[in-house]
């Protein structure tokens, strides 16, 4: 059984401050990783994708992934409300031609101004 | 394009009724994913195509759901006497088939069985 964990949260966090969200996974063979923002009652819409150790940017996003602990993590810089949500981690395993993510049950953030 | 589409936004029915969802991927995109989703929860996946073909599907899928991907463009999705614990929120996804490829979400479908 493939397990993705979060912390269900609410994280609470003032605007402008950075937001960290942390994600393990359980199975090692694990080789792409990816975080979902899913604002209340729509649809979960890409953030990052992250398929080597180390970190990977984008404006104020950045994820980091570190294989050998099997967890993966969204760092939220300068933190706005409208990044209030809740992210979901995914995760996949590449080999055996399965192409079908495990998502954790998401970490519900708040910032407040 | 616009993205992936679905249709019905909302469905609310009766227990023991069939329903019915769509989904239309991105154009270019040859594989198609159905989740549900109930609150709290993250998407849980039932089944996946690439093109035509039905590849995958869960085990914890019960006989009662249905889909297909007639000439590999749209895809539906059926149950047949609905539950209430049918009701979730039903997710499409759509992806390029690239071996690192993303998956990109339609709107979905929220469903009530009364």
């Amino acid at each position: 059984q493939k397990e993705v964990e979060q912390n269900s949260g609410p994280l609470s966090v003032p605007e402008g401050a950075i937001a960290s969200l942390n994600c393990t996974y359980s199975d090692r063979g694990s080789q792409s990783f990816f975080w979902y923002r899913q604002y209340s009652g729509k649809s979960p819409e890409l953030i990052m994708s992250i398929y080597s150790n180390g970190d990977k940017e984008d404006g104020r996003f950045t994820a980091q992934l570190n294989k050998a602990s099997q967890y993966v993590s969204l760092l939220i810089r300068d933190s706005q409300p409208s990044d209030s949500a809740t992210y979901l981690c995914a995760v996949r395993e590449e080999g055996g031609g399965s192409y079908i993510p495990t998502f954790g049950r998401g970490t519900s953030l708040i910032v407040h101004p | 394009d616009t993205g992936v589409s679905q249709n019905p936004r909302h469905k609310i029915t009766k227990r023991g009724q069939n329903v019915t969802f769509r989904c239309d991927p991105i154009s270019e995109h040859n594989r198609l994913y159905w989740y549900r989703q109930t609150l709290g929860q993250g998407p849980e996946f039932l089944t996946y195509f690439q093109n035509e073909a039905q590849l995958e599907k869960s085990r914890l899928l019960s006989d009662r759901f249905s889909a297909e991907r007639p000439k590999g463009s749209f895809s539906t999705l059926e149950i047949q006497r609905t539950e209430q614990g049918d009701s979730a929120m039903y997710l499409c996804a759509s992806s390029l088939g690239a071996v690192r490829d993303e998956q990109f979400f339609g709107p979905g479908t929220r469903l009530t069985v009364l």
